[in-house]
């Protein structure tokens, strides 16, 4: 039973247009989300994250929005540059007071995106 | 700060054989993760640990063994490696504090094969 879901597992974007990423989850409990960015043969690197009190972060070229209803997050990166071609996981907490004990994160099986010059 | 460091980086394991992956962070977290990466399955908790002496499971534990006798270090065992434990395993580290506190660090990975 996956809780968070990558449903594209890659997607090509023209250098300077936007990029748009997205991440349904399942688990009502989760309260906090996180993007990770990953190069090859290197650990993942946290990009941006949002709580689930806001449903719009933004740093930078990234933007990040969550939509709770919809247990529908999505990463937006405008404009897209080719170093930012890497894999990027979501990722989802549900948080102490769930009693996972933790802070334990469940992610994606992530999407590969590629920005061609 | 060096961060969340790994060691090896690589190994080459025959089934049966034993080994220990070490994991050290140098930012004085209270929390530490063990995750495999698997092609087309994205990150799994292994195990974790809220404090020095304290572990856990995650989702995928069977198989392995953890220990963190000081706060730096958590290690990583595998008794009789099987080829289903090759895998890249990354360790993860977090702070205790408010604020950011859902962030995980993680190292750079050891890339581990099972013939």
């Amino acid at each position: 039973d996956q809780q968070v879901k990558q449903n594209s597992p890659s997607l090509s974007v023209q250098e300077g247009r936007i990029s748009i990423l997205n991440c349904d989850y399942t688990n009502s409990m989760f309260d906090y989300f996180l993007w990770y960015k990953k190069y090859p043969a290197e650990g993942p690197t946290f990009l941006i994250s949002i709580s689930s009190i806001k449903d719009k972060n933004e740093d930078g070229r990234f933007t990040v929005f969550l939509n709770k209803s919809a247990k529908h997050l999505s990463l937006h990166i405008v404009p897209s540059q080719p170093g930012d071609s890497a894999v990027y996981f979501c990722a989802a907490s549900a948080g102490w007071d769930s009693g996972a004990g933790s802070y334990q994160l469940t992610f994606g099986k992530g999407t590969k995106l590629s920005v061609i010059p | 700060n060096a961060g969340v460091t790994q060691t090896p980086k690589f190994r080459v394991l025959k089934t049966g054989q034993s080994m220990t992956l070490l994991c050290a962070q140098d930012m004085n977290h209270e929390y530490m993760y063990w995750y495999r990466q698997d092609p087309g399955m994205g990150l799994r908790l292994i195990h974790y640990s809220v404090g020095e002496g304290t572990t856990a499971k995650g989702e995928v534990p069977d198989g392995y063994n953890v220990s963190r006798l000081k706060k730096q270090n958590f290690l990583l065992g595998l008794e009789s490696a099987a080829p289903s434990q090759t895998s890249v395993y990354f360790c993860a580290s977090r702070s205790i504090l408010r604020g950011r506190s859902y962030e995980q660090y993680f190292g750079p990975g050891t890339r581990l094969t099972v013939t």
